[in-house]
């Protein structure tokens, strides 16, 4: 089946406590990207790849890394969480950057900094 | 610089009702205009895509939207409510390098 698989799907961390959010999809799909949703304000995107070694920062990168390393795989990481990095985050990919093409989610990954 | 405004975080319909969720954009070049959908607990699933042609583009589960450029706008609407209907609604924009907008999302419910 064609999906986007992100882990973990919960997590509930402590400020400071280094963590990565996975994120792999099987389409072979050239573009990845990761969201935050918070309430009211929609999905913002955090940092993109357009493709494996090709990543570049989104609207709201402060605090987060990522790398490309593979094709499939492309992995949020959160050095030093703080608080106000608590939200739902959603990875997805698209074949190409047409930007015609469809974005595939993943479920999303819930994450709460205390 | 594109963007998106959803008009109404809340909408409330009755079963069997007509939905009408707004969405208006701005972009400097044509666009291509999404609607997707959130259910609980889950990511977002497409609904419908503009991309070039007709202007009423036919999605899954018998919503559809139109394009209207005059008024900068892509409204969704189905014409009878379902309960299963009942989940979040995303309007987006996108264009080069796959730069998408999300509008703030409209939490649609659907009353018995």
């Amino acid at each position: 089946e064609a999906q986007v698989t992100q882990n973990p799907r919960y997590l509930i961390t402590v400020t400071g406590k280094k963590l990565t959010v996975t994120c792999s999809q099987n389409m072979n799909h050239e573009y990845m990207s990761w969201y935050r949703q918070d309430p009211g304000l929609g999905l913002r995107q955090i940092y993109y790849s357009m493709n494996v070694e090709v990543t570049d920062k989104g609207d709201v990168p402060e605090g987060y890394k990522v790398s490309r390393k593979e094709k499939r795989n492309f992995p949020l990481i959160l050095e030093s969480p703080s608080p106000n990095q608590t939200s739902l985050y959603f990875c997805a990919s698209s074949l190409s950057t047409s930007g015609a093409n469809v974005l595939t989610f993943g479920a999303g990954s819930r994450l709460t900094v205390l | 610089a594109q963007s998106v405004t959803q008009l109404g975080s809340h909408v409330s319909v009755s079963e069997g009702a007509l939905v009408l969720l707004r969405c208006n954009y701005s972009s400097s070049v044509p666009p291509y205009l999404f609607w997707y959908v959130q259910y609980p607990n889950q990511g977002l699933q497409l609904l419908l895509k503009y991309t070039t042609g007709a202007t009423l583009v036919k999605g899954i589960n018998g919503f559809e939207a139109e394009f209207k450029k005059s008024e900068t706008s892509f409204h969704l609407t189905k014409p009878s409510a379902h309960m299963s209907d009942a989940a979040e609604y995303f309007c987006a924009v996108s264009g080069p390098f796959n730069k998408f907008y999300f509008g703030s999302g409209t939490k649609l419910n659907v009353k018995p």
